[in-house]
């Protein structure tokens, strides 16, 4: 696509339910990353693919957290068992480089989770 | 680890007025630097980045940033405020290949 397109723009879920996050990364980029924005601060890195490898998952919070992205497109993030501390932005972005010391990301809009 | 300060989480100037938005940040190794903006209800683009070469970097929108070693500091500035240019401003570090790591944001208010 012509930017980063994520769904949902909001998501509200009852705490103990599992959530998905869709991003759809410009067409051309090999390289997507999740980050997490809590509010009033920064985003924080989660991980990261290189097409459909997933080379570093280190900022995953927890196990209850995993993403894909088996045809090196399309990318999902899962939360399961959610949490009310897991309320945040989710931020999908992607790059044409796999390097990102260069490069620049281009971010989604983000999806915004509320857990109650 | 890298790691990114921004001083003061809100900046209020007048339009004309210099914006001055500070970020000083840490690291081990020669960092690449980025300030980052976030207009209302849009993802974050890039401003202006810093790698090798010229210490001053011009960006976008009349922006530019000064990478200053010995301070470890890489400030925003821009003569002139614009009423467009309120949003959010995030100043980041590289860590590692793949990584950037995030001041916590300023949010720039212009007053008319």
């Amino acid at each position: 696509g012509a930017g980063v397109s994520q769904s949902p723009r909001y998501k509200v879920t009852k705490r103990g339910q599992d959530v998905t996050l869709r991003c759809d990364p410009i067409s051309s980029h090999a390289t997507l990353y999740w980050y997490q924005q809590a509010l009033g601060q920064g985003p924080e890195f989660l991980t990261y693919f290189n097409y459909e490898a997933q080379p570093d998952k280190s900022g995953l919070p927890s196990d209850r957290f995993s993403a894909e992205r088996p045809e090196g497109s399309i990318s999902t993030l899962t939360i399961q068992r959610t949490e009310q501390r897991d309320s945040a932005m989710y931020r999908c972005a992607s790059s044409l480089r796999v390097t990102a010391n260069t490069g620049e990301l281009f971010f989604g809009e983000g999806s915004r989770l509320t857990v109650l | 680890a890298q790691s990114v300060t921004q001083l003061g989480s809100h900046v209020s100037v007048s339009e004309g007025a210099l914006v001055l938005l500070r970020c000083n940040y840490s690291s081990s190794v020669p960092p690449y630097l980025f300030w980052y903006v976030q207009y209302p209800n849009q993802g974050l683009q890039l401003l202006l980045k810093y790698t090798t070469g010229a210490t001053l970097v011009k960006g976008i929108n009349g922006f530019e940033a000064e990478f200053k070693k010995s301070e470890t500091s890489f400030h925003l500035t821009k003569p002139s405020a614009h009423m467009s240019d309120a949003a959010e401003y995030f100043c980041a570090v590289s860590q590692g290949a793949q990584k950037l790591v995030f001041g916590q944001g300023t949010r720039l208010t212009i007053n008319p």
